[in-house]
């Protein structure tokens, strides 16, 4: 089946800007995450939802950054005047229900260059 | 987020070998383990999970976890040129992941 899609693939876009992210999750995956990866750093979590609730939003670096999900399905997350540290990937992952006992899988990310 | 840490590699291994990466955690409440792969420029992969100590083998790949040490790693045995690529450990502190940063594994043909 259709694994996690992600959309733009790349975004270029200059500093002050406003972008949105948005991922689409695995078809009855509840469960919702918001990753990024920064050169030659590891995976930062950020938020996860369970349905369109968002219960953790401790891991989002600054008010700048917000995230929302409608209808259980597609999430977006949105990052306002952008700073050239924004710049990473910004992947998305879903699973069947919450970890501990729930597998999480990765779509293929969006590249974020802020200029 | 907690502590996940990795052996820091890069780790190079003949074609045929046995990679071994390691891996321990910080929180002891943590109940699941996973392993992912990333090849440069990809997403991760889930290559294996992990929720009960002991042994757990999917074709080339056996996971270890010993939850009174802290500690899961990763096997991978028959070594091909197509496992090079960058290993995740990933540790649940409630429900979210931690990741370590990662064992960079060259197989040489």
């Amino acid at each position: 089946g259709a694994g996690v899609s992600q959309s733009p693939s790349n975004k270029v876009t200059e500093k002050g800007k406003d972008v949105e992210l948005r991922c689409d999750p695995i078809s009855g995956h509840t469960a919702l995450y918001w990753y990024r990866q920064s050169l030659g750093q590891g995976l930062e979590f950020l938020i996860y939802f369970q349905g369109n609730s968002a219960p953790d939003k401790s891991g989002l670096p600054s008010d700048r950054f917000s995230a929302e999900r409608t209808g259980g399905s597609v999430s977006t997350l949105t990052i306002q005047r952008t700073q050239q540290e924004d710049s990473a990937v910004y992947l998305c992952a879903s699973s069947f229900g919450l970890v501990p006992y729930n597998e999480q899988f990765f779509g293929p990310g969006t590249r974020l260059t802020v200029l | 987020q907690k502590e996940v840490e990795q052996n820091s590699g890069p780790l190079s291994v003949p074609e045929g070998a046995i990679a071994s990466l390691n891996c321990t955690y910080s929180d002891r409440v943590s109940q699941s383990f996973f392993w992912y792969r990333q090849y440069s420029g990809k997403s991760p992969e889930l290559i294996m999970s992990i929720y009960s100590n002991g042994d757990k083998e999917d074709g080339r790949f056996t996971a270890q976890l010993n939850k009174a040490s802290q500690y899961v790693s990763l096997l991978i045995r028959d070594s091909q040129p197509s496992d090079s690529a960058t290993y995740l450990c990933a540790v649940n502190y409630d429900y979210k992941l931690s990741f370590g940063a990662g064992t960079t594994v060259t197989v040489r043909a």
